[in-house]
C-alpha cells in the first residue's frame, strides 16, 4: 500500500462549492504539507504542519483552509471554488529529523 | 528570501545523449539541495541529495554537486533513456522563522527523450 494517499485522485466541481481534498499517512511523520502544481509555476506551498496542533501558511493560501485531525491526517479545503483554483495539488510529508519529503500522487482538481 | 532557478524546458533530447539540467539558488546559511522527479501522472520523488559544499548526490546514473562558490546544483547524465522522461525539481532546504526550515522548489524541467 502506498505510504501517502490522496483522496479523491480527480475532482469537477462547480464555482462557489465547498470541498475537501483528504491525505493520509503511514510514515508516521510529524510534518505534512499541501502545494499546488501549475503548468510553468512548478510548485507552490499552500499550507504546512509541524504537528498537530501547529498550522501554518505558506505563500499562497488565500482561499483555501486546513484542518490537521491527526498526525496522519491533513485536509486542504477549498471553502467557495473558483476557476483558477483549477490545479494539480499535491499532499507531502516529512520527518522532522530528516530533509527529504514524501510526495502523494496527486488530485487533479477541475472548477468549472 | 530563499529561491531556486531552473533552466526552463523542455529539454528534448535522443536516447543515450549526456543531459544537463541547470539549478542555481539563493539561500541564507547552508542550505541543503535536492533533486526531485516526477514521473507521469505520478508525485514527486527524492532523486538525489547533496548536504553540504562539494558533495557529490548521486542515484539512478544521475549526480549532480553542490558548488557553494556558483551557488549551484546542476544535474547530468551521460546517457539519458526513454524512461528518463519526467519533471525534474531543483530544490533546497530554507530556513523560517523560529528555527524550523520549509522547503523550496524550482519551477521544474519537463525532458524528453525519443527513441
Amino acid at each position: 500500500d502506498a505510504d501517502v494517499t490522496q483522496t479523491p485522485r480527480n475532482r469537477i466541481t462547480k464555482t462557489g462549492k465547498r470541498i475537501m481534498l483528504e491525505c493520509s499517512q503511514t510514515k508516521g511523520h510529524d510534518r505534512m504539507y499541501w502545494y499546488r502544481q501549475d503548468p510553468g509555476l512548478g510548485l507552490q506551498l499552500i499550507y504546512y504542519s509541524f504537528d498537530v496542533k501547529d498550522i501554518n501558511k505558506g505563500e499562497i493560501s488565500d482561499g483555501y483552509s486546513v484542518s490537521r485531525q491527526a498526525q496522519a491526517k491533513f485536509s486542504l479545503s477549498l471553502e467557495s471554488a473558483i476557476p483558477n483554483q483549477t490545479a494539480l495539488y499535491f499532499c507531502a510529508t516529512q520527518d522532522g529529523r530528516q530533509e527529504t519529503q514524501y510526495f502523494g500522487p496527486g488530485t487533479r482538481l477541475l472548477v468549472l | 528570501g530563499d529561491s531556486v532557478t531552473q533552466m526552463e524546458g523542455p529539454v528534448t533530447l535522443s536516447e543515450e545523449a549526456f543531459l544537463t539540467i541547470n539549478c542555481t539558488y539563493t539561500a541564507t546559511g547552508y542550505p541543503s539541495l535536492f533533486w526531485y522527479v516526477q514521473y507521469p501522472g505520478e508525485g514527486l520523488q527524492l532523486l538525489l541529495k547533496a548536504t553540504k559544499a562539494d558533495d557529490k548526490g548521486s542515484n539512478k546514473g544521475f549526480e549532480a554537486t553542490y558548488r557553494k562558490e556558483t551557488t549551484s546544483f546542476h544535474l547530468e547524465k551521460g546517457s539519458v533513456q526513454v524512461s528518463d522522461s519526467a519533471v525534474y525539481f531543483c530544490a533546497l532546504r530554507g530556513y523560517a522563522s523560529g528555527g524550523s526550515y520549509i522547503p523550496t522548489f524550482g519551477r521544474g524541467t519537463s525532458l524528453i527523450v525519443h527513441p
